[in-house]
């Protein structure tokens, strides 16, 4: 069975940092990209970073360049998205999610974690 | 960017009968070089995360029912759902991935029992 199960989400000042990370077992992790996808309470999803099976291929959503990183560890099954100089609009529920189709970041995303909560706050 | 414009944003249907969700992209998402739209769409239940119904615009995920129906092809996408269950009540996202790495989602559609 496929799980993904994201921590290292609280509440967080504007400006700081908080690393996200995400575990996977169920399948073989290294042959397959990555993403992280976002949700703001009550709202739509917004994919925010996407990573290829061997880091090769990185991306972000424009919000997020030179704030954030993702990378992986393919020996610890892992996922990590460290998020630097947060802001309030980064306040969401951030999700884990496995591409369905590649070991590069294409999509669609066949499985989700339950989501951590990051709330970005004075 | 890929604009998605999801329609209705909510809707009521009585048990059983159908439902049709519509979800437009602001240039074509279909790859001429192997004939595929890059569209999915997924279900959100309250306190879940989503879960993939459809990709491919049309191809059924494995488990999903199949009053699920995906149509459609380069900007002009339909989700049916043929006899509306109870457990059907969600929010439904269309999603572009053609613009791979990145992808873009629609606002979604709420879905309700009338």
């Amino acid at each position: 069975e496929v799980q993904l199960v994201e921590s290292g989400g609280g509440l967080v000042q504007p400006g700081r940092s908080l690393r996200l990370s995400c575990a996977a077992s169920g399948f073989t992790f290294e042959d397959y990209a990555m993403h992280w996808v976002r949700q703001a309470p009550g709202k739509g999803l917004e994919w925010v970073s996407g990573i290829s099976w061997n880091n090769g291929i990185i991306d972000y959503t424009d919000s997020v360049k030179g704030r954030f990183t993702i990378s992986r560890d393919n020996a610890k099954n892992s996922l990590y998205l460290q998020m630097n100089s947060l802001r309030e609009e980064d306040t969401a529920f951030y999700y884990c999610a496995k591409d369905r189709s590649s070991s590069v970041p294409s999509g669609p995303y066949d499985y989700w974690g339950q989501g951590t909560l990051v709330t970005v706050s004075s | 960017d890929i604009v998605m414009t999801q329609s209705p944003d909510s809707l009521a249907v009585s048990l059983g009968e159908r439902a049709t969700i519509n979800c437009k992209s602001s240039q074509s998402v279909l790859y001429n070089s192997n004939n595929k739209n890059y569209l999915a769409w997924y279900q959100q239940k309250p306190g879940q995360p989503p879960k993939l119904l459809i990709y491919w615009a049309s191809t059924r995920e494995s488990g999903v029912p199949d009053r699920f129906t995906g149509s459609g092809s380069g900007t002009d996408f339909t989700l049916t759902i043929s006899s509306l269950q109870a457990e059907d009540v969600a929010v439904y996202f269309c999603h572009q991935y053609h613009s791979f790495p990145q992808g873009t989602f629609g606002r979604g559609t709420r879905l309700e029992i009338k």
